[in-house]
């Protein structure tokens, strides 16, 4: 059984703050990506990966990054974190060749 | 760039009718059509998908056709229970063999007792 994790489901920071999600995998896949999800507007790609310490932007890439230095994890990170980032993000992967993301169970973050 | 229309945005039916959600995409590349089911608090999962080669898909009480002239898909559930009350997200894939998938907005479902 696939298994994504987020490091939190929910989290508080406050504007300007640094902040980092985490996401790892236990299958082995090469493909991870990170969406946020706002009501209405469906789930939008930020960031995906094909393989270790690639990246390639998605739609709405300003104001995030992100690394993957391990096969496992992806992480995105919010260099300066502002409140129009508060929202629901999800993370999901996929092994190449097969096209069914899974995804983890969302880290729901918060920016006062 | 490309996109994926969704309607209903809510519905709300009878415990025990039909409902159909719909979508409309437009990348022409597009050959993977799948369908995501989010329960309240719970994270997307996939209850069903459909290749650009097919028609229609059937899966118990949920069954998706696409008509790759007009660029339609539609997500069928007969026979509704309130535990089919979820947020339903179609989603179609980008160009050729990119791996990535863009969503539409989502439809709340509501299935009453």
């Amino acid at each position: 059984d696939v298994k994504v994790t987020q490091s939190s489901r929910y989290l508080v920071k406050r504007t300007g703050e640094k902040v980092f999600l985490e996401c790892v995998q236990d299958m082995d896949h090469e493909n991870m990506f990170w969406y946020r999800q706002d009501p209405g507007l469906g789930l939008r790609l930020i960031y995906f990966s094909y393989d270790v310490k690639m990246k390639e932007k998605g739609d709405i890439p300003e104001g995030y990054s992100v690394s993957r230095e391990k096969k496992e994890r992806f992480s995105l990170i919010l260099e300066s974190a502002s409140t129009n980032q508060t929202s629901m993000y999800l993370c999901a992967s996929y092994p190449t060749g097969r096209e069914t993301q899974y995804f983890g169970p969302g880290t729901r973050l918060l920016v006062l | 760039g490309e996109n994926v229309e969704q309607h209903p945005s809510t519905l709300s039916v009878q415990e025990g009718d039909s409902a159909v959600i719909k979508c409309t995409y437009s990348d022409s590349a597009s050959n993977y059509f799948p369908w995501y089911k989010q329960e309240l608090g719970k994270r997307p999962q996939l209850i069903i998908d459909i290749r650009s080669n097919v028609g229609e898909k059937k899966d118990q009480r949920i069954a998706v056709t696409l008509n790759k002239t007009a660029k339609h898909f539609s997500l069928h559930i007969t026979e509704t229970q309130p535990e089919d009350s979820a947020v339903y997200f179609c989603a179609a894939s980008i160009g050729d063999n990119t791996g990535k998938l863009i969503f539409g907005q989502g439809t709340t479902l509501q299935v009453k007792p």
